[in-house]
């Protein structure tokens, strides 16, 4: 599987600043994912991370608020702009592997960074 | 609108004890069902089910799924302390890209 390495690990922010997470995968991987999780929440994707064009964003996220680079085929990073004290959360980088299945239809198993907790002071 | 959703919320137990966590979901097109535990921020994964009625099994930790009747079951045996953590459901459905929806986790805690 991936080796994926996030940083950083965790930051504690003023109000009004921007942070910028890396994303770091030891393989050339098509798509990365951002996730957040705010506390006692599940995961909820931001968006999708692709080479060489711009991020698919989900709906409720913005690309003013969550700007996104992807350089290369094994590096991302997502800014989490103008911070507000609701954006404290754990940020998470994923990628994701491809299972054929016996059905011959196609599934994937996620695999995590780090995460980065991220506190808005 | 999709949803999974796990049950209970958390969970407290002894060392030794036989827990069960239930994942139930509401997915159209679904692909698969993955299990994670996520012990600091981390989710680590466990199994992906994607037929009904197989079981899978790691160790002390075992899953099923039940797609007709929408559900997942992760069952721990003799519990330990480092088994201490939020367990999550996630199920995969094609859109676009592929997508996951996340439960909101079971937290567990194991008491020595």
């Amino acid at each position: 599987s991936a080796v994926i390495s996030q940083k950083p690990s965790r930051d504690i922010c003023q109000r009004g600043t921007s942070l910028t997470i890396q994303c770091q995968v030891d393989s050339q991987v098509t798509m990365m994912f951002w996730y957040r999780q705010q506390p006692g929440q599940s995961l909820t994707l931001i968006a999708t991370a692709n080479q060489g064009s711009e991020a698919t964003y989900e709906s409720g996220f913005v690309i003013d608020k969550f700007p996104i680079s992807r350089p290369n085929l094994t590096f991302s990073t997502l800014t989490v702009s103008n911070m507000s004290p609701e954006d404290s959360s754990i940020y998470l980088c994923s990628v994701e592997e491809r299972v054929v299945l016996s059905t011959g239809k196609v599934a994937t198993e996620a695999f995590f960074g780090q995460g980065t907790r991220l506190t808005v002071v | 609108e999709d949803k999974v959703v796990q049950s209970p919320l958390s969970l407290v137990v002894h060392e030794g004890d036989t827990v069960t966590l239930n994942c139930s979901y509401e997915v159209t097109n679904f692909r698969s069902l993955l299990w994670y535990k996520q012990e600091k921020k981390a989710p680590t994964f466990l199994f992906m089910l994607t037929s009904s009625g197989i079981e899978k099994k790691s160790g002390r930790l075992s899953s099923i799924l039940d797609k007709k009747e929408l559900f997942s079951i992760l069952n721990i045996t003799a519990t330990q302390t480092g088994d201490s953590a939020v367990y999550l459901c996630a199920v995969l459905r094609p859109s676009g890209t592929y997508k996951y929806i996340f439960g909101t986790g079971t937290r567990l805690k194991v008491l020595a």
